[in-house]
């Protein structure tokens, strides 16, 4: 599985749009990108995932360039409740491949009033 | 609800104790994952199954730990003579094999070796 690297911790403010770019330089053909959210004491919860340019959701986006050797996660406006940790995941993860996750460190978001 | 649950939510326990805790998975995923964690790490895989297949076991899982899921249903993740590393928090997540990388996971069950 491909490693990640990703920054151990970021600031925001409330409103603003932040941008957490993760990098997965040895990324397979069939790997896809995932991220996970957690908060304190709770398990991580699936926030996105996406193969190449631009995949969206109700909560975030993920872009992922076309050599696919890195990939952002964007939050729009985030708020106080987005405090949490953000972790990249690289790996043959869809239909009936794969299975396990493989998680690093993750970002931590600290988002201030 | 019908998410994960796990039971219990804190357990402490004597070194050299036995301990089982329980994973209820939501009712139409065919796999079930266990992980453990600990502060300030990201979660650990250490096995999973497919119905009632354990498919896979990761090498942090030692001998004095077990894993069952006798129906494909529920999980059991056992410990037996527990050591104070093994204090963590063990996470139970779920999903379609057709979607594994979008697993939901449960509370935890938060495991204190005294």
């Amino acid at each position: 599985l491909a490693k990640t690297t990703q920054p151990i911790s970021m600031d925001s403010y409330e409103g603003q749009e932040v941008n957490i770019t993760c990098s997965h330089n040895n990324i397979a053909t069939n790997d896809y990108i995932t991220w996970y959210q957690q908060f304190p004491s709770q398990g991580p919860r699936f926030i996105i995932q996406g193969y190449k340019t631009k995949v969206t959701n109700e909560v975030a986006s993920l872009f992922i360039p076309a050599d696919r050797k890195s990939s952002t996660l964007s939050l729009p406006r985030v708020s106080l409740s987005d405090t949490a940790v953000y972790y990249c995941l690289v790996g043959l993860l869809i239909y009936n491949q794969g299975g396990k996750l493989i998680f690093g460190q993750g970002t931590e978001l600290s988002v201030k009033p | 609800d019908t998410g994960v649950s796990q039971d219990p939510r804190h357990k402490i326990t004597k070194r050299g104790q036995n301990v089982t805790f329980r994973c209820d998975p939501i009712s139409e995923h065919n796999r079930l994952y266990w992980y453990r964690q600990t502060l300030g790490q990201g979660p650990e895989f250490l096995t999973y199954f497919q119905n009632e297949a354990q498919l896979e076991k990761s090498r942090l899982l030692s001998d004095r730990f077990s894993a069952e899921r006798p129906k494909g249903s529920f999980s059991t993740l056992e410990i037996q003579r527990t050591e104070q590393g093994d204090s963590a928090m063990y996470l139970c997540a779920s999903s379609l094999s057709r979607g594994a990388g979008e697993q939901y996971f449960g509370p935890g069950t938060r495991l204190t070796v005294t």
